[in-house]
């Protein structure tokens, strides 16, 4: 079967520290990537999504940037962290014959 | 671009009680789902709908798909103090972009009150 597998599950960074944020997924090929942000335990953001390595398609303008260096791997960077990126931050995959997204368990990302 | 239209945005119930939840959009959507998510943790998928007038059940929840392909709603019968959490549905545009970007509703947080 299918997994997703995000880390870490929470991080602490200071103000204009870099980020690396992992999302593998595992038991498929080929799938659909997603990044979001969650604020406030409510609604959810789409910032990124990959239909494949090296395609990166951006929803918001912003201080974060994407990659898909693998099949199965997404990852989400920031060279310079701002107090805004403070969020829930969620991975999220699906097939390719219009099937549900499903999602990792997340990341909580603070920044000080 | 498209937009849910989730309510109510929350809700205190007493345990049994019957609960529900709708999505409406101004536009079409192919496919409609609808997800748990607990406290950090990521959303799970509840129901998935994938036709108009589509009604699913999934143990004591049950959903259904608008006849219009423009709303959706959650029912959750008999309800007890774990179904505490945001449920969100989601929807998949009906020209079907090949990305398969979903478009989220804002949520409704439940609370049960035992």
């Amino acid at each position: 079967s299918q997994t997703i597998h995000q880390w870490p599950a929470t991080l602490v960074q200071p103000v204009g520290s870099p980020l690396s944020l992992e999302c593998t997924v595992e038991g498929t090929s080929n799938p659909n990537l997603y990044w979001y942000r969650q604020a406030a335990g409510r609604g959810l953001q789409l910032l990124f999504y990959s239909v494949g390595i090296g395609q990166i398609s951006s929803e918001v303008p912003q201080n974060l940037s994407a990659s898909r260096p693998q099949d199965r791997q997404f990852i989400l960077s920031s060279k310079k962290l701002l107090l805004s990126d403070s969020g829930f931050y969620l991975c999220a995959w699906t097939g390719r014959n219009n099937q549900p997204q499903h999602f990792g368990d997340g990341t909580r990302l603070s920044i000080l | 671009g498209q937009q849910l239209n989730q309510s109510p945005q929350s809700m205190f119930i007493q345990e049994g009680e019957d609960v529900s939840m709708n999505c409406t959009s101004s536009s079409i959507f192919n496919t409609w789902l609808w997800y748990k998510q607990d406290p950090g943790e990521g959303p799970v998928l509840l129901i998935a709908l994938y036709k108009a007038g589509e009604l699913t059940s999934n143990g004591r929840l049950t959903a259904q798909f608008g006849i219009t392909r423009k709303d959706s709603f959650l029912n959750i019968s008999a309800s007890i103090p774990s179904d505490v959490g945001i449920y969100f549905c989601a929807g998949l545009p009906y020209s079907g972009a090949g990305s398969y970007q979903l478009t989220f509703g804002k949520g409704t947080k439940l609370s049960v009150i035992p």
